[in-house]
């Protein structure tokens, strides 16, 4: 089964760019099966899906964080980035990597089947 | 965008029982792409349910989903102690693929 596993600086000041990487194993994070996302949680609040890409670089991103995400795929380190920019305390939150399946036939993402365990990434001059 | 409300924020029972978790949506959710994710401190969440009653991997037959359209629900049968979590719920039948604010199911 797949493996997912988050990794990236702890502390990041406001204005600037928080960076996390998301190393998958157990499977090929080529795989035309699956898209690959990214969820946070603020402390003491839900959950917050800040968006997908698949392995050709195609994207999808909430619309509320759009304007300052980018992520990336790196098939050759079985690795997929977050970039967030602009940063706040309000983006101080645990941040996830999951895998989501994705069904060609109907051009569907559908639910999130693997989690990684989690890294909290605090927004703090 | 889907708001996803769950009720009852916090749910209070004892091992044995039986606990039922509400998950209302804003509007009608295609394809019966609902989820359902138990989550517990320091861990990574777990998919327990998807196409709105469909068991994933490995998830015991205690628990279950039904619902369609707005309205679904979560229903763990005979609490084991390890089922006190929080519950999340969550749509992808459409973008942003948005979650629940969860409940809390706690030992009374």
């Amino acid at each position: 089964q797949l493996q997912l596993q988050e990794s990236g600086p702890g502390l990041v000041k406001p204005s600037e760019t928080l960076s996390l990487t998301c190393t998958v194993s157990g499977g090929s994070i080529s795989s035309h099966s699956y898209f690959w996302a990214w969820i946070r949680q603020p402390p003491g609040k839900g959950l917050e899906w800040i968006g997908s890409i698949y392995y050709s670089g195609t994207t999808y991103y909430n619309p509320s964080l759009r304007s300052r995400v980018t992520t990336s795929v790196d098939t050759s380190r079985n690795q997929f980035s977050l970039k967030l920019s602009s940063v706040t305390a309000a983006d101080t939150a645990v941040y996830y990597c999951a895998s989501q399946p994705y069904r060609r036939a109907a051009r569907s993402l559908l639910y999130l089947d693997y989690w990684g365990q989690g890294t909290l990434v605090t927004v703090s001059s | 965008e889907t708001v996803l409300t769950q009720s009852p924020g916090t749910l209070s029972l004892s091992p044995g029982e039986r606990a039922t978790l509400s998950c209302r949506a804003s509007q009608s959710v295609s394809s019966y792409y609902l989820a359902w994710y138990q989550h517990k401190v320091g861990q990574a969440p777990r998919l327990l349910i998807y196409g709105a009653s469909t068991r994933a991997t490995g998830i015991p037959d205690r628990f279950s989903g039904s619902g369609s359209g707005t309205d679904f629900t979560l229903t763990i049968t005979r609490l084991e102690p390890e089922d006190f979590a929080v519950y999340y719920c969550q749509q992808y039948g459409s973008s942003p693929y948005s979650f629940g604010q969860g409940t809390k199911l706690e030992i009374k």
